[in-house]
C-alpha cells in the first residue's frame, strides 16, 4: 500500500506570495491533518479535514487555509506568506475514527522557505 | 501555551544500554498518549502508545510509562541500538477528538 505522498518536496517563496501545498493520503483513509514543523516548537497542529469538511481546528491565523476534494486528497494554503511561516509542512492522513488511537500516518512533508 | 513539554532537546547514550525519554504535559483532559521517531527527511512514524487506564506498555524493546498524578510519560528503549537514532515526539489526544498536541521532540544519539 502506497503512503503518504506530499508535493512539492521543496519550495521557495518570497513575502507576501501565496503557496499552495498538497496532500495525497493512504488509500482508504478519509481524514488529513496538516502540522507545522518549526525548531524548537515541535509539531503545530493546523487543521484535520474529514470527508471534505474542517473537523478540527489549531490556532493559525486565516491566512492558513484547507480544502479536501472527493478523493481525500487535501491541499492547505498559506496566503501573504511572512517569513516566520518558514517550516516543515507535514500532512498526515488516517481511517477518521476521531480518537487519537487511529493511527496517522505521516508524509515526507513539504520545506517551505520564506525570503 | 505549550501542553506538552520534552525538556530534554537530546540525548546521547552507548550502544546497548538504556535510553530514558521525558515528557510532562499540563492538560488533564489528555487520555491518550503516543510516541512517534522521526528520521531526517521523512515525516514521523507512529512507535507506541499508552491510554490513561494503564500505567505501562511494552513493544519489543520498547517501553511507554505513564504517572497520570504526575502528569508524566517516558519512553524506554532497551536495548539502544545505532538505528534507534532519531527524533522522538511525545503526543497526547483526548478521546473525543483526533486532534494530537505533540512535544518539542528529544534527539537521541546512539553511540556504537
Amino acid at each position: 500500500k502506497a503512503g503518504v505522498t506530499q508535493t512539492p518536496r521543496y519550495l521557495i517563496k518570497t513575502r507576501g506570495q501565496q503557496v499552495t501545498l498538497s496532500c495525497s493520503p493512504i488509500s482508504g483513509h478519509r481524514s488529513v491533518s496538516w502540522y507545522q514543523q518549526t525548531p524548537g516548537q515541535g509539531l503545530q497542529f493546523l487543521f484535520e479535514y474529514f470527508s471534505e469538511t474542517q473537523r478540527n481546528k489549531g490556532n493559525f491565523p486565516g491566512r492558513f487555509s484547507g480544502r479536501q476534494f472527493s478523493n481525500s486528497r487535501s491541499e492547505m494554503n498559506v496566503s501573504t506568506l511572512e517569513l516566520g511561516d518558514s517550516a516543515l509542512y507535514l500532512c498526515a492522513s488516517s481511517l477518521g475514527q476521531n480518537k487519537p488511537s487511529d493511527t496517522q500516518y505521516f508524509g515526507p512533508g513539504t520545506r517551505l522557505t520564506v525570503l | 501555551d505549550q501542553q506538552v513539554k520534552q525538556n530534554s532537546p537530546s540525548l546521547s547514550v552507548q550502544e546497548g544500554r538504556i535510553s530514558i525519554l521525558n515528557c510532562d504535559y499540563t492538560n488533564s483532559m489528555f487520555d491518550y498518549f503516543l510516541w512517534y521517531k522521526k528520521y531526517p527527511a521523512e515525516g514521523p512514524t507512529f512507535l507506541i502508545s499508552i491510554s490513561s487506564i494503564k500505567d505501562k506498555n511494552e513493544d519489543g524493546r520498547f517501553t511507554v510509562f505513564l504517572n497520570k498524578s504526575a502528569k508524566h510519560l517516558s519512553l524506554h528503549i532497551v536495548p539502544s541500538q545505532p538505528g534507534d537514532s532519531a527524533v522522538y515526539f511525545c503526543a497526547a489526544g483526548e478521546t473525543s477528538g483526533s486532534r494530537l498536541t505533540f512535544g518539542e521532540g528529544t534527539q537521541l544519539t546512539v553511540n556504537p
